[in-house]
């Protein structure tokens, strides 16, 4: 059984520039959140998908957008990268009305220089 | 005002011992509760979920939940140097959102 797959491991973009992040979410699981990690800090939510609609957005600017395919999996992209963009980004996967514990994936450890 | 508040540590426990967690939260209305490990350098894995007062046991972990004190912990019995790690507790908001603590470090000296 998959877990939940996250792709890039790491990324190093210049400010300014455009990123896209990619997640599947784990077998059977239909929902995905996204998060960002800063260094010494707890996650935080950025947005979550169900039927490909965004449901829920977290304290994040607009340059923060997601995507959510019919296979369930997800994009997130950011726009106009600010050096304070750089952090962790984490995908995770739910059951959606199944339940409501979240696995995440590895994460993409994005720099901005 | 945090809307989840954890003790940063390092909280520092010999090898065998019990190590005690600690969480709170200012949402009383909030219904789910969880732990996550993180490891160094690596994502938050999920170690246990409580949905009802009072305790909820496995393994060597026990999760504590108090809704009339916005209390959460969680126990960590016979504590290995493998658990040594950050802990995160997350409260679950508005269908779904987390809400995570900045994370308690646990190290456990052999």
């Amino acid at each position: 059984d998959a877990g939940v797959t996250q792709s890039p491991t790491h990324l190093i973009k210049t400010r300014g520039q455009q990123v896209t992040l990619r997640c599947s979410p784990k077998s059977g699981h239909d929902t995905v959140s996204w998060y960002q990690q800063a260094l010494g800090q707890g996650p935080q939510f950025i947005f979550q998908y169900y039927e490909e609609e965004e449901r829920q957005r977290g304290n994040f600017p607009d340059r923060f957008s997601g995507h959510q395919f019919p296979n369930y999996s997800s994009e997130l992209n950011v726009n106009a990268l600010l050096l304070g963009d750089s952090a962790l980004y984490l995908c995770a996967s739910s059951p959606g009305t199944g339940g409501d514990e979240q696995y995440f994936g590895p994460g993409t450890r994005l720099t901005v220089t | 005002q945090k809307e989840v508040e954890q003790n940063s540590g390092p909280l520092s426990v010999p090898e065998g011992a019990i190590a005690s967690l600690n969480c709170t939260y200012s949402d009383r209305g909030s219904q789910s509760f969880f732990w996550y490990r993180q490891y160094s350098g690596k994502s938050p894995e999920l170690i246990m979920s409580i949905y009802s007062n009072g305790d909820k046991e496995d393994g060597r972990f026990t999760a504590q939940l108090n809704k009339a004190s916005q209390y959460v912990s969680l126990l960590i019995r016979d504590s290995q140097p493998s658990d040594s790690a950050t802990y995160l507790c997350a409260v679950n908001e508005y269908g779904n959102k987390l809400v995570f603590g900045a994370g308690t470090i646990l190290r456990v000296k052999s």
